[in-house]
């Protein structure tokens, strides 16, 4: 069985631009959420999907967003880039407590803002 | 406010030694997990606590959960150079989806 999928797997961008980050959960799971890792701030939840719809939503500014696909597959979005959201981002893919609860991650996208 | 705290920070041990992480958590939750996360690396996980007086064991790791303390430990037996990683609990609060509430993690070194 696949696990899950980041891409890309590393970025470099600058003040101002915007991103777009992509996750594939594993086959057949339903939920995504999105975690910001930093040295000071650890990790951190941005938001959660479920069956294409936002179920839970982190403490984050609005210019981070997301979207969920009828795939399952996920993206994120950072517009107007700053220096302070340079973070390895993860996202996690769960089948349901039905599955035994667990939440698998996948590589995480390593994004640097200059 | 959602807050998981664990203890100690870091913790470096001699190979051979027993030792044990703490992980408190702030509100009603039946579902503890900890993970490993390795230097540069993604989180793998370890185990995943359903239920008060949940033991899971793989290895020379066990995790436990008392929901009604809202504490969970992972315990080291006879630690291995291997171990050496930083480990994480997080809790998902009843009604909260899969919204993991990260404590700030135990840098473990364990000394050859």
């Amino acid at each position: 069985k696949a696990g899950v999928t980041q891409t890309p797997r590393y970025l470099i961008k600058t003040r101002g631009q915007q991103v777009t980050l992509s996750c594939s959960p594993i086959s057949g799971h339903r939920s995504v959420s999105w975690y910001q890792q930093t040295p000071g701030q650890g990790l951190q939840f941005l938001f959660e999907y479920f069956s294409e719809t936002q179920r839970n939503k982190g403490n984050f500014p609005g210019r981070f967003s997301g979207r969920q696909f009828s795939n399952s597959r996920s993206e994120m979005n950072v517009s107007t880039l700053e220096l302070g959201d340079s973070a390895l981002y993860l996202c996690a893919s769960s089948g349901g407590l039905h599955l035994g609860g667990e939440q698998y991650f996948g590589p995480g996208t390593r994004l640097t803002v200059t | 406010e959602l807050k998981v705290e664990q203890n100690p920070l870091f913790l470096s041990m001699q190979e051979g030694k027993n030792y044990t992480i703490y992980c408190n958590y702030s509100t009603t939750s039946d579902r503890l997990y900890w993970y490993r996360q390795d230097p540069g690396k993604s989180l793998e996980s370890l185990f995943v606590l359903l239920s008060n007086g949940a033991v899971k064991q793989e290895g020379r790791l066990m995790a436990s959960l008392d929901t009604k303390a809202r504490l969970s430990t992972l315990h080291i037996t006879a630690a291995v150079h291997d171990l050496s990683a930083t480990y994480f609990c997080a809790e998902i609060p009843n009604n909260a989806g899969n919204m993991l509430t990260f404590g700030g993690g135990t840098r473990l070194m364990v000394k050859p």
